[in-house]
């Protein structure tokens, strides 16, 4: 199975502020990634995919990088309502699997 | 719009079964493959099963190989997971998604909103 890794495992940062998390495949995996925020008590959604193409209705301050085995999400002017879990995505091969999830506290 | 929804959760005893289902709308489900997605109490997202739009192409995480069957029907735009021999490690809130691309094995961009299953004594 590949294995995902992110990091960090929480991050806390100002509204307005840039925040990256990383993501790393155990093997390559081309652009075959995704990411999805996840807030409390709801279901995730889809925020990039192909490892940088933004899904409709996404806000411009997501964007997605990377290629192989490193990838990374960055948002930009961090916003209060981004307060949630990230969690990156392989889409490789079955099965298919997630990274462990990146808690981000806006203060 | 694209719709999801779950039911069929509940509380559940060890080694006994459970049928979840999740109701498509808004899309043209027989194009689509469809996937469940479970996320244990506080923990991080498992991806469980995925079934690819013809029903013809069924995978499965190891941790539920044998015991989970996926199934579709299209003419109810309906998907299933058949959970048998359940065991504590299978409770979660299970989650449908639909995969973003036409009879393509891609990524979710739509998700139900969870129907918790409880596997307890």
């Amino acid at each position: 199975d590949i294995q995902m890794t992110q990091s960090p495992s929480s991050e806390s940062a100002s509204v307005g502020d840039r925040v990256t998390i990383t993501c790393r495949a155990s093997q390559d995996i081309s652009t075959r990634l995704a990411w999805f925020r996840q807030k409390p008590g709801k279901a995730p959604e889809l925020l990039i995919f192909d490892a940088f193409y933004s899904q409709s209705g996404v806000p411009s301050r997501f964007s997605g990088s990377g290629y192989g085995t490193d990838f990374a999400l960055t948002i930009n002017s961090l916003q209060p309502e981004d307060s949630a879990t990230y969690y990156c995505q392989q889409a490789k091969t079955f099965p298919w699997t997630f990274g462990q999830g990146t808690k981000v506290e806006v203060k | 719009q694209v719709q999801l929804v779950e039911s069929g959760g509940g509380v559940v005893q060890p080694g006994r079964s459970l049928r979840l289902s999740c109701a498509a709308s808004g899309f043209t489900f027989s194009m689509y493959g469809m996937q469940w997605v479970r996320q244990a109490p506080g923990k991080g997202l498992e991806w469980v099963a995925v079934i690819s739009y013809d029903g013809g192409v069924q995978y499965y995480a190891d941790s539920v190989k044998g015991r989970f069957t996926i199934s579709r029907d299209s003419s109810k735009s309906t998907l299933s997971l058949q959970m048998n021999s359940l065991r504590g490690d299978d409770t979660a809130v299970y989650y449908c998604a639909k995969e973003k691309t036409p009879k393509t094995a891609t990524t979710f961009d739509y998700w139900g909103q969870g129907t918790l299953v409880t596997v307890s004594s």
